[in-house]
């Protein structure tokens, strides 16, 4: 079965500090793929990332980067330098592959990681 | 382009009543998808719509309904609401065929059930 863990409900963390989002995941498939998304509190869910499972490369946007461990089943979402206005949910999401053959599929969304970032 | 609109953005229903909630896709978009989002279950998706046709459904009771229609408009429909279907109800709209893991979130509707 699918599932996405985040085990850190909140997190509070001064102006400057960085700080590491976790995220793990479970699924059957071979092929899936693994998203991170941020919600403001006006709702809206803005989309951050999209890894597929063969691409475990880093990446690096900014003061953000993603750490993809198949090994570990893990993507971990890292802020650096952190700023008030990060200050939000963020989720991680996962989805498998066989669902874009035609369809969207689903999103399998973690419970979500309330960051606040104090000044 | 302009984004995924959702209204109402704000609703109160009693319960019995039924609701229906509307989503507009981002233009060339065919793809709809609905996902609900409450404090004890977090985000679950409800189903996706493609040219009109539902491709996926999660598990949810069957009073909740959608459908869409041939401009890639969707809806989705409530019966015999329950407290518990209070929640923020988001749509995500979608390329679809070779881009369907672009989704983009509307803002919600926020529905109370009282």
């Amino acid at each position: 079965a699918q599932k996405v863990t985040q085990a850190q409900t909140e997190i509070s963390v001064v102006e400057k500090e960085d700080v590491t989002l976790d995220c793990v995941y479970e699924t059957r498939d071979t092929t899936y793929y693994l998203f991170w998304y941020k919600q403001p509190p006006s709702g809206e869910l803005v989309f951050l990332i999209r890894r597929n499972s063969f691409d475990e490369q880093n990446e690096i946007s900014g003061r953000y980067s993603w750490n993809f461990q198949k090994s570990t089943s893990s993507f971990n979402f890292t802020i650096t330098a952190s700023q008030v206005v990060d200050s939000a949910v963020y989720f991680c999401a996962l989805s498998e592959a066989r669902n874009y053959g035609g369809s969207q599929g689903n999103l399998i969304f973690g419970k979500g990681t309330k960051l606040s970032v104090k000044p | 382009k302009a984004g995924v609109t959702q209204t109402p953005r704000y609703l109160i229903k009693t319960r019995g009543q039924q609701v229906t909630l509307s989503c507009s896709p981002i233009s060339g978009h065919r793809s709809v998808s609905w996902y609900q989002q409450t404090p004890g279950q977090g985000l679950q998706f409800l189903f996706e719509y493609f040219s009109e046709t539902q491709r996926n459904k999660g598990n949810f009771p069957g009073r909740f309904s959608g459908r869409q229609f041939s401009n890639s408009r969707s809806e989705m429909n409530v019966s015999t609401l329950e407290l518990g279907d209070s929640a923020l109800y988001l749509c995500a709209s979608s390329p679809g065929r070779g881009r369907s893991y672009e989704q983009y979130f509307g803002p919600g509707t926020r529905l109370t059930v009282t």
